[in-house]
């Protein structure tokens, strides 16, 4: 089965600074796809940035953008230029890339992240 | 809609009772899922709908949880005989599916009920 493990429940980043958060993960699948979501209190998820494992380049969306090591199945978000409304909670999770019953994702347990000035 | 709707937001309900929770998924979406988040957790998979597909309900805790989609759209989940442990945000999410994803993305989320049993 697959697991996602998110090491720090909790982070803290002074405005403008840049943080990394950590995500490892568990498959025995090469073609694979990973995210990052964000949770502000609104509770809604909104999709941050996401990765093929396919491919080797790490994605970058602006101020956001990931290390992903597939041979070290790491998997890690760094927030450049942190702003106060970059506050949330943030999960890392996996799918593959199949429809039916394997297209669900696996969320780790979540990163709160706060944000100071 | 032009998002996934969920009501209602908020429900507090006494231990024993049943409660119903809709989401209303994007048009067009015919991948519709529920998802569970209990505090300090990350989001638990309960059951998945695929078009007339029969449903995937691997992630459902117990025989209280049930869930429907009536004519492909909206989906109701239930929970009978409401224990305190089922106290969470239940998160409903919709997506194009029917064929091997071309966006990873895919998913919308609504914002969830909070469900709270006394």
């Amino acid at each position: 089965a697959q697991t996602v493990t998110q090491s720090q429940p909790e982070m803290s980043v002074q405005e403008a600074e840049t943080v990394t958060l950590s995500c490892t993960y568990d498959t025995s699948e090469s073609d694979y796809y990973l995210f990052w979501y964000k949770q502000p209190p609104s509770r809604q998820m909104i999709l941050v940035i996401r990765q093929e494992a396919y491919k080797q380049q790490n994605a970058t969306e602006n101020r956001f953008s990931v290390n992903f090591q597939k041979a070290a199945k790491s998997f890690s978000l760094k927030i450049s230029d942190s702003q106060l409304g970059d506050a949330a909670m943030y999960f890392c999770a996996y799918r593959i890339p199949l429809t039916g019953t394997a297209s669900k994702l696996t969320f780790g347990t979540g990163t709160r992240l706060q944000v100071t000035l | 809609g032009a998002g996934v709707s969920q009501s209602p937001s908020n429900k507090v309900t006494e231990k024993g009772k049943d409660v119903e929770l809709r989401c209303d998924p994007i048009s067009g979406h015919t991948a519709l899922y529920w998802y569970r988040q209990s505090l300090g957790q990350g989001l638990e998979f309960l059951i998945y709908f695929q078009g007339n597909s029969a449903p995937d309900k691997s992630g459902l805790p117990s025989d209280r949880f049930s869930a429907e989609r009536t004519g492909g759209s909206v989906s109701t989940l239930t929970i009978q005989r409401t224990q305190q442990e089922d106290s969470a945000v239940y998160l409903c999410a919709s997506s194009l599916s029917g064929q091997r994803l071309l966006l990873p993305g895919g998913y919308t989320f609504g914002s969830g009920t909070r469900l709270t049993v006394v």
